[in-house]
């Protein structure tokens, strides 16, 4: 089956740098979640779309945006690096539909400031 | 197939009581637990991550705990306030499929009474 795809995997940037982390989610699926997992942390959510419009805005910083595709892929990008963002980015997509759903996430982009 | 069943449905109490959400699940082949609240209209905020583990974990007024080996897991609110009405959300979290893939319970929707 096919599952949420995030690209690159990897990134190392430095301070200052401009990063974009792209997210495809699973077809069909209407709705794709950003966050942010800090070592030893918590995902934090970031932001979600819902049918390409932003549906809810979490503790995302002002230097970083995101959009969501005609195609549905989702792009997170990333300004002013700071070495505090450094973390695993995750992606998320569900359908929904239903009271009880399945939130999809993707393997997560390990982004590195240095 | 894992499935995550959340008692009760919803739940109403009168504020300052102490209670008690539950939550199962089948496979205990789990990586995470995770307890989510969700206002309506909004994105889930994490509230505990237990890890397979761990038994518990605890933040302010909210405790989690994890039995892996009886499939079960609690959050126990302490000192109910108005505040505290949502949703809340039960995730187990699986690694398949080259995902990290939250198994969400249904939830159980508390209203406390002022």
């Amino acid at each position: 089956a096919a599952g949420v795809i995030q690209s690159p995997r990897h990134l190392i940037k430095e301070k200052r740098e401009t990063a974009t982390l792209k997210c495809y989610p699973i077809p069909r699926h209407d709705t794709v979640y950003w966050y942010q997992q800090g070592p030893g942390q918590d995902p934090q959510f970031l932001i979600s779309f819902y049918e390409k419009m932003q549906s809810d805005k979490g503790s995302i910083p002002d230097r970083f945006s995101a959009q969501q595709f005609s195609d549905y892929h989702s792009e997170l990008n990333m300004s002013s690096l700071e070495l505090g963002d450094s973390a695993l980015y995750f992606c998320a997509s569900s359908q929904t539909s239903g009271q009880a759903y399945e939130q999809y996430f993707g393997p997560g982009t390990r982004l590195t400031v240095t | 197939k894992q499935e995550v069943t959340q008692i009760p449905a919803a739940l109403s109490v009168p504020e300052g009581e102490n209670l008690v959400l539950n939550c199962s699940f089948t496979d205990s082949a789990i990586y995470n637990l995770q307890w989510f609240r969700q206002d309506p209209g909004k994105g889930l905020t994490s509230l505990l991550l237990i890890q397979s583990s761990q038994r518990e974990q605890t933040s302010g007024r909210l405790n989690a705990s994890l039995d892996k080996s009886s499939g079960r897991s609690t959050l126990y609110i302490a000192a109910s306030q108005p505040g505290d009405s949502a949703t809340y959300l039960c995730a187990v979290i699986k690694y398949m499929d080259s995902n990290y893939q939250l198994i969400w319970g249904a939830g159980t929707k508390l209203i406390i009474k002022p």
